[in-house]
This record gives structure tokens, sequence and C-alpha cells, in this order.
């Protein structure tokens, strides 16, 4: 299966800053299938991108995903109070999906 | 609108078995995939299998191949899932969730919609 390292484990920011969140597959990852989701405390997952770069109907234009074979980004251009969670990406290239360890966004 | 509509928590004892259902509305049943992701208390989603409503197949995370069975009732348009040989390491939040179509293709592996979740604690 396709194992996905995210980095960092924590980042640490203040409202107004851009957060750079990193998605690292140990081997190629099928026509981008990539994902990224927020989880709030007490929510279910939250689909933010799809097919590494497209946003989900209703997610802000502050989130932006990057990124092709094994190396991906998703960006935050300017965090609001509420983006202040935990992220995770997934890959569906493979039959066997597979989830990152996720990267939790705290207010500095 | 989509709906998924899980079952309520549930308590076990370790060895037992536990059979969490997702009813979904809103949406012609046989035509999307459903996944079954859990959570772990503080931890991260792990994925576990698919369950394909139209062709009656199923693939499983190999963590939990012989342990798990994803099944389906068409009748009532709800999906099922049944992990058996329970330890305390599967006390967790269990959800099901749904991909969507877009105007030109479709996503059935991603999570747009997802159940409510249903706790599950393994505990004797």
């Amino acid at each position: 299966e396709i194992v996905l390292t995210q980095s960092p484990g924590t980042l640490s920011l203040s409202p107004g800053e851009r957060a750079t969140l990193s998605c690292r597959a140990s081997e190629s990852v099928s026509s981008s299938s990539l994902a990224w989701y927020q989880q709030r405390p007490g929510q279910a997952p939250r689909l933010l991108i799809f097919g590494a770069s497209s946003r989900a109907t209703g997610i802000p234009d502050r989130f932006s995903g990057s990124g092709s074979g094994t190396d991906f980004t998703l960006i935050i251009s300017r965090l609001e109070p509420e983006d202040f969670a935990v992220y995770y990406c997934q890959q569906y290239g493979s039959s066997l999906l597979t989830f990152g360890g996720g990267t939790k966004v705290d207010i500095k | 609108q989509v709906q998924l509509v899980q079952s309520g928590a549930e308590v076990k004892q370790p060895g037992a078995s536990v059979k969490v259902s997702c009813k979904a509305s809103g949406y012609t049943f046989t035509n999307y995939y459903i996944h079954w992701v859990r959570q772990a208390p503080g931890q991260g989603l792990e994925w576990m299998g698919i369950n394909n409503p139209s062709g009656d197949s199923t693939i499983y995370a190999q963590k939990f191949q012989g342990r798990v069975t994803m099944t389906k009732d068409t009748s009532t348009s709800t999906f099922y899932m049944e992990l058996n040989s329970l330890r305390s390491d599967d006390t967790a939040v269990y959800y099901c969730t749904r991909g969507f179509c877009g105007r030109t293709s479709c996503y059935m592996e991603v999570g747009l919609y997802w159940g409510q979740g249903t706790l599950v604690t393994v505990s004797s």
C-alpha cells in the first residue's frame, strides 16, 4: 500500500499568516489522485481538494492544492480563525486507499 | 439532499463483533461506492474498505482482511460494516462516506458526504 507522510506534524501560526502543508507518498500517486480534508474537533472530515488541485464545492479560494507524483502541497493563503484544525491527505490512485497521519494547524 | 445516517454508539466486550449501519438517502443507492473510515481517540483517519453496491464487490484494507465484512441491503438503502474479534484498539469512531460526480468525471473514492460517525467502545 502507498504510505503518505505529512509534515510538519504541527504548524503554529497566527491568523492572517500563510500555511504550507506537505504530503509525500512512498510511491507515485497515479493520475494525481490525491485529496485533502479538514477536520475540526468533534466533526467528520470535510473535503477541501480532490485531484490534487481542484477545490470541492463551497471551499474558499484561500485553499489551494498542488503537486504530482510523490509530492503534494496544501496552501492556506491567509489563515482565518475557522481554519485552525487538523488536515489530512488521502490517496485514491490505487485500489487500497490510504490517509496521511495529519497536520495540526494551531494558533500561535 | 444526500444523507448518510449511521447507527448509534455501541459498547462491546473484547472478542465480540459489532455491526454498524449507514442508511443512505437523497440519491440512487446503487450509483455510488461507500467506504468506511475509522478514527481512534486522538488519532488520525484510517481507511477500512470500500463497497461497490452496483457490482456487489468489496475491497478491504490489508489490516482488516479476514476480520471485516461490508455488505448492503438494497431494499432499505443501507450499508453495513461488521468487524469481528474486537480488541481494545478497535475503539474508535467509525464513519461511512461517499464520493460524487462532477460534470465530466466521477470521484468515487473521495469522501464528500460523511455519516455522523458511530462510536464503538471495546472494553471488558
